[in-house]
């Protein structure tokens, strides 16, 4: 079967740095995806890994190894308003897109 | 300018009843899906179509049926509604099928009484 595991939840500090780890096995890969979500709010898109390696986006950074079938989401310089859900996904080989079931990350002052 | 827009954003009903939400895109993508996203905010597909046609129809009810008069557009009309379909529903949209990067509606929150 398909799976995509990450932490139920995540608690960090305002101005701290954060990783939120992802693994996957999945049938075939063509790419992983972070996206954010607020309480209430829709999925927006973060970043996208296809290849191995690390990329930087901002504050927000994310790396993949295909071999390890592992990601993470870097959070730098943490503001208030990072406090939201991070979702995992994977598109198959079918080009259908896999879902974890996300990690709640609650920042404190 | 709305990307993704969903009517209504908020629906409450009873059980038994029949009710639609509708979804359109104007970023003139190709592919759109509905997802469902209980209580426990675990994010799931339910359809998704490709030029109007539907490419993945997970296991639902078949209650459910969702329709695309044209490929801005998919809605999802739900029948003898349950206490279980109480969700918040997300409609979402992306350039082609092998794109993953997708832009979400609001939502419409479903509450079923």
């Amino acid at each position: 079967g398909q799976n995509i595991d990450q932490p139920t939840e995540m608690t960090a500090t305002e101005g701290a740095i954060v990783q939120i780890n992802c693994t996957y096995q999945t049938s075939g890969f063509n790419g992983l995806f972070w996206y954010q979500q607020h309480a209430g709010e829709a999925p927006t898109f973060l970043s996208y890994n296809v290849l191995d390696g690390l990329e930087e986006k901002g504050r927000f950074s994310s790396f993949l190894s295909r071999s390890k079938g592992y990601s993470y989401l870097l959070l730098k310089e943490l503001q208030m308003k990072d406090s939201a859900s991070y979702l995992c996904a994977v598109t198959d080989s079918n080009y259908q897109l896999i879902w974890g079931a996300g990690t709640k990350l609650i920042i404190k002052p | 300018d709305t990307a993704v827009s969903q009517t209504p954003k908020y629906l409450v009903t009873q059980m038994g009843n029949d009710k639609s939400i509708k979804c359109e895109q104007n970023l003139g993508h190709d592919t759109m899906y509905w997802y469902k996203q209980d209580s426990k905010k675990f994010l799931k597909i339910m359809f998704s179509y490709n030029n109007k046609e539907l490419i993945i129809n997970e296991t639902v009810p078949n209650r459910f049926s969702p329709k695309s008069p044209d490929k801005a557009h998919l809605n999802l009309h739900i029948n003898s509604l349950e206490l279980g379909d109480s969700a918040v529903y997300f409609c979402a949209s992306s350039p082609r099928v092998e794109v993953g990067e997708q832009y979400f509606g609001p939502g419409t929150r479903l509450t079923v009484t």
